[in-house]
């Protein structure tokens, strides 16, 4: 059990739809990160939410948004679906705070296939 | 930029082989490390870190890692593998308190009997 959990665990859309991914972190986290795992890739840094606000951001276009809620649950939003915007979205969450403890947990992840 | 790479592709050995699997960084100032496993149909785990002190740092399964500072690199070894270690294996970064991680492309490590 990853502690943190993500839906859906797999979805088809076709380009220039909208899709919304969620996710639930660890229990005592307060930060959420989202990375995008293309196929055969190593995993992209999105962005990271925490109180609430976008602390950090990948070179990700405007198209990726997101959302932290009061539960410190998330939502990643990317509008306009591209072809390229296929892959395995990945959540991860972690306690901010010195290096030490800055350890993601990451969740199984959402697969996205744009057609 | 910041930047991880992994050299390694793709690695066939056979049970009981050793393995080292290579990371190097590209990274100014204070460097985080640190190495996660993908297993066939699972989400990312951590196997081990290195965030100070001593370089040679011991994960879960039997794996180390060894941080060499002069040359870029924090190199994944382990003596003897299983069958069950097949999966595929990232090498990844941060500095300071930032948790964003750069990672590598990954290795995908195949272990036959």
């Amino acid at each position: 059990d990853a502690g943190v959990t993500q839906s859906p665990t797999h979805l088809i859309k076709t380009r220039g739809q909208q899709v919304t991914l969620r996710c639930s972190p660890k229990s005592g986290h307060d930060t959420v990160s989202w990375y995008q795992q293309a196929l055969g890739q190593g995993p992209q840094f999105i962005f990271q939410y925490y109180e609430e606000e976008e602390r950090q951001r990948g070179n990700f276009p405007d198209r990726f948004s997101g959302h932290q809620f009061p539960n410190y649950s998330s939502e990643l939003n990317v509008n306009a679906l591209l072809l390229g915007d296929s892959a395995l979205y990945l959540c991860a969450s972690s306690l901010l705070g010195p290096p030490g403890a800055n350890v993601l947990t990451f969740g199984a992840g959402s697969r996205l296939t744009v057609l | 930029a910041q930047s991880v790479s992994q050299h390694n592709h793709h690695v066939i050995l056979s049970e009981a082989a050793s393995l080292e699997l290579g990371c190097n960084y590209s990274y100014g100032g204070t460097v985080n490390l640190f190495w996660y496993v993908q297993y066939p149909g699972q989400h990312l785990q951590l196997l081990l870190k290195y965030f100070s002190g001593d370089p040679l740092v011991k994960g879960i399964k039997g794996f180390e890692a060894e941080f060499i500072k002069s040359k870029f690199s924090f190199n994944l070894r382990k003596p003897s593998v299983q069958w069950s270690d097949t999966a595929e294996y990232f090498c990844a970064a941060n500095t300071g308190t930032a948790s964003k991680l750069t990672f590598g492309t990954g290795t995908r490590l195949q272990v036959t009997l």
